[in-house]
């Protein structure tokens, strides 16, 4: 069983619509982390937060521990958003990083 | 951008060769990681260190070493390639605990 879980796998959306992206997971963390990877591109961390929100110009990260879920928000998209977006889990039991499969989100102009 | 930097970018090499992929950091950060990322299997551990000749299996780490003699780089050693093993390998620093993390550029390995 995957400890996380992300949905939706695929999204397509129109330029300007408002994205979610959804996280969750069973393990006990101490911080969680969204990743971004452009087509053939390297991975960008976006964010790391271990509780309440955080925001980087359109987007905004939520994370509520009790019911260990965590949301990405992407406000007005544009087709360079285009790209996966990974959550990643490091587990407080041990050294191990736990990522999702990630979301393909291709925003459409 | 933090300095964490991977060599070489590309490499094809033949079945049955050694190749060895460096991860350089100048973070001065205890965690390094390893990974492979493939179609339909994501982000997959191979090796990590968390200290200087400290390391530890990831989940696919058959065919596979590390070595880390000084904080600053970690090596992945491919014994003896094989054709499975083509693969894209990024290296990742700092993803333990409450600090962002930093990848690599990535190195795209062709074995033929």
């Amino acid at each position: 069983k995957n400890e996380v879980e992300q949905s939706p796998q695929n999204l397509t959306a129109q330029e300007g619509e408002f994205i979610t992206i959804n996280c969750s997971y069973s393990v006990g963390i101490s911080a969680l982390h969204w990743l971004q990877q452009h087509p053939g591109g390297g991975i960008v961390s976006l964010f790391m937060l271990s509780s309440g929100k955080k925001k980087h110009g359109r987007l905004i990260a939520t994370i509520n521990i009790q019911e260990k879920h965590s949301s990405l928000h992407i406000t007005a998209s544009h087709p360079r958003d285009s790209a996966v977006y990974i959550c990643a889990v490091p587990a407080v039991s041990d050294d191990k990083i736990i990522f999702g499969k990630g979301t393909r989100l291709h925003i459409l102009p | 951008d933090a300095g964490i930097t991977q060599s070489p970018r590309h490499k094809v090499t033949e079945t049955g060769t050694p190749v060895t992929l460096r991860c350089h950091q100048t973070e001065n950060h205890r965690y390094m990681y390893w990974y492979r990322q493939d179609p339909g299997h994501g982000l997959r551990l191979i090796h990590y260190s968390y200290g200087v000749k400290d390391t530890d299996k990831g989940e696919v780490s058959d065919g596979y070493s590390v070595s880390r003699s000084k904080t600053e780089d970690f090596l992945l050693t491919l014994e003896s390639a094989t054709s499975s093993q083509t693969s894209v390998y990024f290296c990742a620093i700092s993803l333990t605990g409450d600090t962002e993390a930093f990848f690599g550029q990535g190195t795209r390995l062709t074995v033929v």
